[in-house]
């Protein structure tokens, strides 16, 4: 069964800094990998998706995630963070045909000034 | 407009009391779920159906019954709600299973039971 980790349950960096938000996963087929987004009392957005062809991947608001089957991770990065990304993250990881969502336990950003 | 609205917005309710949810979205998507979010942000699938027939139905007891009337409508109804019932509830959609296409979430509803 496919399982996903997301490690550091809360990431902190300052305004104009990296985020590296990371996320490995379990998967005995071809994964496809999911990034979301949730604001407070919000439901969760698409930041992007991977599903085949070119492992990087670029999303909203500048964020990029790169699949690297051989680490089997797909972490979450963006240059230069800014106070509006202050949220929690999701990777997520899709069953195949099970119409299923697997989701990892969240990575709550801070952005300090 | 929403794509994707679920009313309530929150509920608080006692103990034992029956209680539904209700959820519409207006992308025209064939499968649609209900996701479960508890206090520490870990979300779970409870149900999922596609073009109104019943595709997943995890590990969820009895008491929760999703119904959906048509492939836009997927209501969630609890009978006798216990303490641990206390979560976010999310109704999400996607066109032709997660697999290949994303989800797209409600706001949620925050259940509260005293």
């Amino acid at each position: 069964a496919q399982s996903v980790t997301q490690l550091g349950s809360h990431v902190s960096v300052s305004e104009g800094a990296l985020v590296l938000l990371r996320c490995n996963y379990s998967s005995s087929v071809p994964p496809y990998l999911f990034w979301y987004v949730q604001y407070p009392n919000q439901g969760l957005q698409l930041l992007l998706k991977y599903t085949t062809g070119a492992t990087l991947v670029k999303g909203i608001n500048g964020f990029e995630a790169e699949f690297k089957k051989s680490e089997t991770s797909f972490h979450l990065t963006k240059p230069s963070a800014h106070m509006s990304d202050a949220a929690e993250y999701f990777c997520a990881v899709s069953e195949g045909s099970s119409y299923k969502l697997i989701f990892g336990s969240g990575t709550r950003l801070l952005v300090r000034p | 407009d929403t794509a994707v609205s679920q009313t309530p917005k929150y509920l608080v309710t006692q103990m034992g009391n029956d209680k539904s949810i209700k959820c519409e979205q207006n992308l025209g998507h064939d499968t649609m779920y209900w996701y479960k979010q508890d206090s520490k942000k870990f979300l779970k699938i409870m149900f999922s159906y596609n073009n109104k027939e019943l595709i997943i139905n995890e590990t969820v007891p009895n008491r929760f019954s999703p119904k959906s009337p048509d492939k836009a409508h997927l209501n969630l109804h609890i009978n006798s709600l216990e303490l641990g019932d206390s979560a976010v509830y999310f109704c999400a959609s996607s066109q032709q299973g997660s697999y290949n296409s994303p989800l797209h979430f409600g706001n949620g509803t925050r259940l509260t039971v005293t």
